[in-house]
């Protein structure tokens, strides 16, 4: 069965750092480009980060771009976001998705989510 | 980046009522949508990719339509498990969503 199960979430004061982990299984993880996903209390959904199956592609939102870092261990099958200075405005619930592509492009879309990791920013 | 803007955000439905929702682009973006289901706690679900391909496992009442900058999410006769927050999402460039639109009972 696929599985993404994220991990790392907590609270964290303004300008500190995070790092969020996702651990896949149930797949072949080097086959797939991965995102990160967010949502903040009672929003939409945003889109953060993307990096492609061999970390050639990365990809970012202009509200994170410059501060967020994603990564992946293909060996074991892991997804990581490493969030430095942190604002009240990235407090959300991280999801991680897989992409059905080996690079995110046109065409992406995201079958299987983890069930997220809560993010809150606050003093 | 793409803007995609949902309409409505929210609206009131009866079991078996014939619901559309509408995703507007701010350029086209061919038939590169998809749209998701988000039920309250839970992680989106995927119902429709490119524009009008129904994703597995989907029930028939759901369909998509357009292509461009308009779309469409069609739920034909409304059903009690349907009630949820959907969302447009275009990957023709950098990923974006829309807004959502919430679907409420009436």
């Amino acid at each position: 069965e696929m599985q993404l199960v994220e991990s790392g979430g907590g609270l964290v004061q303004p300008g500190r750092s995070l790092r969020l982990s996702c651990a896949a299984s149930g797949f072949t993880f080097d086959d797939y480009a991965m995102h990160w996903v967010r949502q903040a209390p009672g929003k939409g959904l945003e889109w953060v980060s993307s990096i492609s199956w061999n970390s050639n592609s990365i990809g970012y939102a202009a509200s994170v771009k410059g501060r967020f870092t994603i990564s992946r261990d293909n060996a074991k099958n892991s997804l990581y976001l490493q969030m430095n200075s942190l604002r009240a405005e990235d407090t959300a619930l991280y999801y991680c998705a897989k992409d059905i592509m080996l690079v995110s492009g046109s065409g992406s879309y995201f079958v299987y989510w983890g069930q997220g990791t809560l993010v809150t920013v606050s003093s | 980046d793409i803007q995609m803007t949902q309409s409505p955000s929210s609206l009131s439905a009866s079991v078996g009522d014939r619901v559309t929702i509408t995703c507007r682009a701010s350029q086209s973006i061919s038939s590169f949508l998809n749209w998701y289901q988000q039920k309250s706690g839970k992680a989106p679900k995927l119902l429709i990719y490119a524009a009008s391909s129904l994703q597995g496992g989907v029930p028939s009442r759901f369909s998509g339509s357009g292509s461009g900058t308009d779309f469409t999410l069609t739920i034909s006769s409304l059903q009690p498990e349907d009630f949820a927050t959907y969302y447009c999402q275009q990957s023709y460039s950098t990923l974006t969503f829309g807004g959502g639109t919430k679907v409420e009972i009436k």
